[in-house]
């Protein structure tokens, strides 16, 4: 079965700690795997794929096939990090199969 | 580039009646999906279009259907409308060019069902 799970509904730290948000996938093949944001009031957007390597935002994600995870890093959290971040794999057949979403609080 | 458009923004309808939301992809982009997002559910496939022929179809009932235009622009219908239909409905555009293919929102339109 073709699944993603965020295990935490809400994380909360401190200005300058690190973040880590928690994504694991089922997929039986080559998986392409997305984080989106979505701020409030904001329209859902991408913020890193793994095919990418890239950072975003001091936003960094790498794929472990071997624990099948893609976690959400980030050295220092900043308040306007705030937002819920979204997990997603995409299917063979271009269907984004999201997870239930991490609420990200960062308290000043 | 403008972004993934939607209208209307926010949509109050009863239970029975039937709704049309309409989707513009992004300039080029020729790939189309459909999802809804609730605080129970999450988000949620409907439906994909490609070409003006629906390509992908999520798990929900007959009621929601869509469609595709020339143009690339699309619309979703749900006929019939129960309260369990109230949810931010969401377009997605994407290019279409298989792997590292990216989909981009737009704002959702938002349906409220009494």
């Amino acid at each position: 079965a073709q699944r993603v799970t965020q295990p935490e509904k809400l994380l909360s730290v401190f200005k300058g700690a690190p973040v880590e948000l928690k994504c694991n996938y089922s997929y039986s093949g080559s998986p392409e795997l997305f984080w989106y944001v979505q701020y409030s009031r904001q329209r859902l957007q991408l913020l890193l794929r793994h095919i990418s390597r890239e950072s975003i935002k001091g936003f960094t994600a790498d794929l472990n096939k071997g624990e099948t995870s893609f976690h959400l890093k980030k050295p220092f959290a900043q308040e306007e990090d705030s937002a819920m971040y979204y997990c997603a794999l995409r299917s063979a057949t271009n269907k984004l199969i999201f997870g239930t979403g991490t609420l990200l609080a960062v308290q000043p | 580039k403008a972004g993934v458009t939607q209208t209307p923004r926010y949509l109050i309808k009863t239970r029975g009646q039937q709704v049309t939301l309409s989707c513009s992809p992004i300039s080029g982009h020729r790939s189309v999906s459909w999802y809804q997002q609730t605080p129970g559910q999450g988000l949620q496939f409907l439906f994909e279009y490609f070409s003006e022929t629906q390509r992908n179809k999520g798990n929900f009932p007959g009621r929601f259907s869509g469609r595709q235009f020339s143009n690339s622009r699309s619309e979703m219908n749900v006929s019939t409308l129960e309260l369990g239909d109230s949810a931010l409905y969401l377009c997605a555009s994407s290019l279409d060019r298989g792997i590292g293919d990216t989909q981009y929102f737009g704002p959702g339109t938002r349906l409220t069902v009494l």
